[in-house]
């Protein structure tokens, strides 16, 4: 299995800021991935982060408004720039392990 | 086109009562994993059961257990004697691919259940 550390756990910011979300797993895995959940949807998959390289974005997402850092084996950041309304949602940090995904306890974002 | 489908967007069902939470799927792939997932209104996502595509018995877990129907593709979650705590979101979701690398994780749109004292 894998334990997921993510905070801030919630945030309240103020639009046209950034916020950071950090993701610290307690072992090493090759790609970690950051998902967004809009009220009251599913999760969508933001980016694969990997260890040495730059992220992978899905469709829909570019690295000037999520880019991602991944320094090392166990750690991620997430940072929503430039925030608006509509970026309010709970975005959660996963890792993969023996086939099952493992998700951090998420980050509640409400931007006004 | 939906790739997991979860036709309930809300259920409810009576403390102690069993409850059925529908899944159907959609893959060309032979090999895949089936997911169920618990989302309580803190916003974790908590893993509930897994089903392998060549799994020839139905996976159970505690109270949980999945009615999968690989000719029909569905991979409904039984809940047994419900309990207030049981009231979360549910996500199904599906991995593809067994050997690929990367999470091809793709997850239904999800169903609230909600147990009534």
């Amino acid at each position: 299995s894998a334990v997921i550390s993510q905070k801030p756990s919630r945030d309240i910011c103020q639009r046209g800021t950034s916020l950071t979300i950090q993701c610290q797993v307690d072992s090493q895995v090759t790609m970690m991935f950051w998902y967004r959940q809009q009220p009251g949807q599913s999760l969508t998959l933001i980016a694969t982060a990997n260890q040495g390289s730059e992220a992978t974005y899905e469709s829909g997402f570019v690295i000037d408004k999520f880019p991602i850092s991944r320094p090392n084996l166990t750690f991620s950041t997430l940072t929503v720039s430039n925030m608006s309304p509509e970026d309010s949602s709970i975005y959660l940090c996963s890792v993969e392990k023996a086939w099952e995904a493992f998700f951090g306890q998420g980050t509640r974002l409400t931007v006004v | 086109a939906q790739k997991i489908t979860q036709t309930q967007p809300g259920m409810f069902v009576q403390e102690k009562e069993a409850v059925t939470l529908d899944c159907t799927y959609d893959t060309s792939d032979p090999s895949y994993g089936l997911f169920w997932y618990k989302q309580p209104s803190s916003g974790e996502m908590i893993f509930l059961i897994y089903q392998g595509s060549y799994d020839q018995q139905n996976a159970t877990e505690g109270r949980y257990s999945l009615n999968f129907q690989k000719a029909r593709k569905s991979a409904n979650l039984v809940i047994s004697a419900s309990q207030l705590g049981d009231s979360a979101m549910y996500f199904c979701a599906m991995r593809e691919g067994k050997d690929n690398y990367g999470q091809n994780f793709v997850f239904g749109p999800g169903t609230r259940l909600s147990v009534l004292p």
